[in-house]
């Protein structure tokens, strides 16, 4: 069974703080895709990365993927209020499978 | 908005109810997937629909029933669940035929809780 660990599974830190939230394989992954999931809402897609160490930057959110491909990291400067959310990342496989992690509950405190 | 509505957003049924999800999308896109949301757990894939086909079961109990009429409407139709089958139900749809790699759009989902 193949399996993305996310970590933490939760954080709650003050506004203008700095995180860095993990999502790990031991599967290699062809790319690997962020949501960000709102109280009451559905996940919405963030960003798509496909290349070994490919970096993306989305205003204050910085996404990587690993190099050897089994696992990206999602860095937020400046954490605001409105970031807060259920983070859940989900690596296409090599069977064309999408595997979901369970997700990293994330509060910023104002 | 992401242009996939879900009714209802809550429901409280017992375990000896049938009930319907609704999903709806005003994307014009040709693939529909249930998924299932529990606390803690990856979301877990029930069903695909690509052009109104079922395309993917994942050996998903028969106390739950997909209905795809047309391209724009998806229904989970249940009966006789169980406590544990309490949890947020995802409607998403893509633009492609429902492989892994199509852009999955989500609706709010349905809380469901089964007493």
């Amino acid at each position: 069974t193949q399996l993305l660990e996310q970590s933490p599974q939760f954080l709650s830190i003050q506004e203008g703080e700095n995180l860095t939230v993990y999502c790990n394989s031991s599967s290699v992954f062809s790319s690997l895709q962020w949501y960000r999931q709102e109280p009451g809402e559905g996940p919405v897609l963030l960003v798509t990365v496909v290349t070994g160490g490919e970096v993306k930057k989305l205003k204050r959110l910085t996404f990587q993927f690993g190099d050897a491909r089994k696992d990206s990291s999602l860095h937020i400067t400046a954490a605001q209020p409105g970031d807060t959310g259920l983070y859940l990342c989900a690596g296409i496989d090599s069977n064309y499978q999408l595997i979901w992690g369970a997700g990293t509950k994330l509060i910023i405190k104002p | 908005e992401t242009g996939v509505t879900q009714t209802p957003r809550h429901l409280v049924m017992g375990m000896t109810n049938k009930k319907s999800l609704k999903c709806e999308q005003h994307l014009g896109h040709n693939a529909m997937y249930w998924y299932k949301q529990s606390a803690k757990k990856p979301l877990e894939l029930m069903f695909v629909y690509s052009l109104e086909e079922r395309v993917e079961n994942n050996s998903v109990p028969s106390r739950f029933s997909p209905e795809c009429p047309n391209s724009s409407h998806l229904f989970l139709h249940l009966h006789t669940l169980q406590p544990e089958d309490s949890a947020l139900y995802l409607c998403a749809s893509s633009q492609g035929t429902g492989g892994s790699t199509d852009t999955q759009y989500f609706g709010p989902g349905t809380r469901l809780t089964v007493l």
